[in-house]
């Protein structure tokens, strides 16, 4: 299957801070890219949806001002927590899919980013 | 939009049993159901899906059915080993638009020897 590499895998933050998480697909160009959310012992929440060169879709309670998505090529996505709190503490993973949007495709997952906000 | 619900959210097998995890989606729309497995603090990894097209689905060991009539779709895991276990969701999307996954909320797996 196609690579997700997601960076970095582990992040400490002071509270206040921000972090910014990367997500890259390495052998195909990812047209949409996922953001998810998931606590512990949780399911994935969609955070936003992101297209290469357009503004990301968020969902539904996300704050898009928080949590700033940057899709500047069709290999890489950003997520940029700003003013970082420790109720933001939580692990992150991202999610591409690439080909022919015509069709519904595979989605492959970076390995996650856990973030603790001290 | 898609709400999916997943049970059971914990399930306890001896190795060699048969595993069923069965989940109900909302949205009449969804066409493609793909199943995840994923173990503690990695990443979500596809075992199998289906699409709207198709009622059954199998891969070895594992299997997946689709009703659409009712909306729900399952996934069976036969002769069961201890490395099946794994906390394992299931999705579903549509074909249109962002085609993005919407999640059940998963369902532990342990498989006991």
């Amino acid at each position: 299957g196609a690579v997700v590499s997601q960076h970095p895998s582990r992040v400490i933050c002071k509270s206040g801070t921000s972090v910014k998480i990367e997500c890259r697909s390495l052998d195909f160009q990812a047209t949409t890219m996922f953001w998810y959310r998931q606590f512990p012992k949780q399911s994935l929440m969609l955070m936003a949806t992101s297209n290469e060169g357009s503004k990301a879709t968020y969902e539904q309670g996300v704050e898009k001002d928080k949590f700033l998505i940057n899709h500047a090529s069709l290999t890489l996505s950003t997520l940029t927590v700003t003013s970082a709190h420790p109720e933001d503490s939580s692990f992150y993973i991202c999610s591409a899919k690439g080909g022919d949007r015509a069709r519904n495709t595979e989605a492959f997952f970076g390995q996650g980013t856990r973030l603790t906000v001290v | 939009g898609e709400n999916v619900e997943q049970h059971p959210s914990t399930l306890s097998v001896q190795e060699g049993d048969s595993a069923v995890i069965k989940c109900t989606y909302s949205d009449s729309a969804s066409n493609y159901f793909p199943w995840y497995k994923q173990e503690l603090g990695k990443r979500p990894q596809l075992i199998i899906d289906i699409r709207s097209n198709v009622g059954e689905k199998k891969d070895q060991r594992i299997a997946v059915t689709l009703n659409k009539t009712a909306k729900h779709f399952s996934l069976h895991i036969t002769e069961t080993q201890p490395e099946d276990s794994a906390v394992y969701f299931c999705a579903a999307s549509r074909d249109t638009g962002f085609q993005k996954l919407v999640f059940g909320t998963g369902t532990r797996l342990l498989v006991s020897p």
